[in-house]
């Protein structure tokens, strides 16, 4: 089962930041924090990960907090096309012969409105 | 930009059949997945193979699902016998030299059981 909590549904105002937050109250020390979105019945996409510090890259920021609890994923200046559902996972470390799964959960179906 | 490759993009076949669906993952990647996702529902994890064997499974892969990597570049999910609740998208995904690196997801294959 996921172990992560998330809103259902958020909307945002296109050209806004997008702040979706992620409980994970259960986190382990060996488990990084991963989010994903899937865009209307499309292959899951990469987003961006971490494990305690604050990450960003070209698409979103990642913002963890001190205890490692829960996390927000945040699109700077959201756009139509950001319109998707987000899904937060937590995934643990694997050795090398480890499957690697992603458990996903119903995540957070974003609308981003014009 | 590499990307993961999955054909057919739809398929129909009758209950009972045996499916085979295709898979192309990224040249230099080491992990590959099997994940599933049934209308409106969550996407579930199948399988993960790594060095040309399953290291992991769910409990929805029975002996009526198999994977293979027949010739170092295409990954397949075959299905036996094909039952009604097997009609669901089927993405394919591979991740590189470290099982809790980033997965890319292909576009998915729509199979659909009559």
């Amino acid at each position: 089962d996921a172990k992560t909590t998330q809103p259902t549904s958020m909307d945002c105002a296109e050209g806004r930041a997008a702040n979706l937050p992620c409980n994970h109250s259960t986190i382990s020390g060996n488990e990084y924090v991963y989010w994903y979105r899937q865009i209307h019945s499309q292959g899951p996409q990469y987003i961006i990960h971490g494990l305690k510090n604050n990450e960003t890259n070209e698409m979103a920021s990642l913002i963890i907090t001190e205890d490692r609890k829960s996390s927000t994923l945040i699109l700077p200046h959201a756009t139509l096309r950001d319109t998707a559902v987000y899904y937060c996972i937590v995934r643990p470390i694997g050795t090398t012969n480890q499957g690697g799964k992603l458990i996903f959960g119903q995540g957070t179906e974003l609308s981003v409105k014009p | 930009e590499p990307e993961v490759t999955q054909t057919p993009s739809h398929q129909v076949t009758q209950m009972g059949q045996e499916v085979i669906l295709r898979c192309v993952p990224i040249s230099n990647h080491l992990y590959f997945y099997w994940y599933r996702q049934i209308l409106g529902q969550k996407v579930e994890f199948l399988v993960s193979f790594y060095n040309n064997e399953i290291s992991e499974k769910s409990e929805i892969f029975d002996d009526q699902f198999s994977v293979e990597r027949p010739d170092g570049s295409n990954f397949t999910l075959k299905i036996r016998s094909t039952k009604l609740e097997d009609s669901a998208m089927y993405f394919c995904a591979s991740s590189g030299q470290v099982a809790h690196n980033e997965q890319f997801f292909g576009p998915g294959t729509r199979l659909t059981v009559l």
